[in-house]
């Protein structure tokens, strides 16, 4: 709907899995971005990627890892996460880096158990 | 850096009424103010926006005042609909000075028929 799609929609993990959220944007767009959405916060900023180069890492702990391999794909590998990390992960993309404008994909519900 | 305040939390209207939300920031460097609708089960959504050079933007039924010297700015959305039940987020942020958009916690408006 909005150009910019989420997979998996849900993912339950242990706190020793590895997994991968993937982010696809069919917009044309060149800058890509990861938010966590945590219940009474305001969305938090992870990641910027702007041409493929990472133009923000916002403090974001390193079992959090993006890869950005071309424009139109966003990937954030995930590793040892902790109980607190459960959130609502979103991808959202804009014409340019300076963040206007975003189309948010709906988002991959993350559970770590 | 940019801190962002939404008011209120949750507002309930009878259909028909009208609704305001209002969001105050911190950094008067700040010129960009948009707002997104997040309907259950999916990402934010852009409704409306507003540069700090205009002082009230209107789009339908919508629409975004703005008071630079008090640093608020406000949403207000008109013979409300059902469908206009959702999440509203506030966001500011400086264009061309940095990638980041700062979001208010969110508003949650319901609107009874």
């Amino acid at each position: 709907e909005t150009g910019v799609t989420q997979t998996p929609r849900h993912l339950v993990m242990g706190m020793t899995n590895k997994k991968s959220l993937k982010c696809e944007q069919h917009l044309g767009h060149n800058a890509m971005y990861w938010y966590k959405q945590s219940a009474k916060k305001p969305l938090e900023l992870m990641f910027v990627y702007n041409f493929k180069e990472q133009t923000e890492n916002n403090s974001v702990p390193s079992r959090f890892s993006p890869e950005c391999p071309n424009s139109s794909h966003l990937f954030l590998h995930l590793h040892t996460l902790q109980p607190e990390d459960s959130a609502l992960y979103l991808c959202a993309s804009s014409p340019d880096r300076v963040a206007e404008k975003l189309f948010f994909g709906s988002g991959t519900q993350l559970s770590v158990l | 850096g940019e801190n962002v305040e939404q008011h209120p939390s949750t507002l309930s209207v009878q259909e028909g009424d009208s609704a305001v939300i209002k969001c105050t920031y911190s950094d008067s460097a700040s010129n960009y103010f948009p707002w997104y609708k997040q309907e259950l089960g999916k990402g934010p959504q852009l409704i409306i926006d507003i540069r700090s050079n205009v002082g009230e933007k209107k789009d339908q039924r919508i629409a975004v005042t703005l008071n630079k010297t008090a640093k608020h700015f406000s949403l207000h959305i008109t013979e409300t609909q059902p469908e206009d039940s959702a999440v509203y987020f506030c966001a500011a942020s400086q264009v061309q000075g940095t990638d980041k958009l700062i979001f208010g916690t969110g508003t949650r408006l319901q609107v009874f028929p």
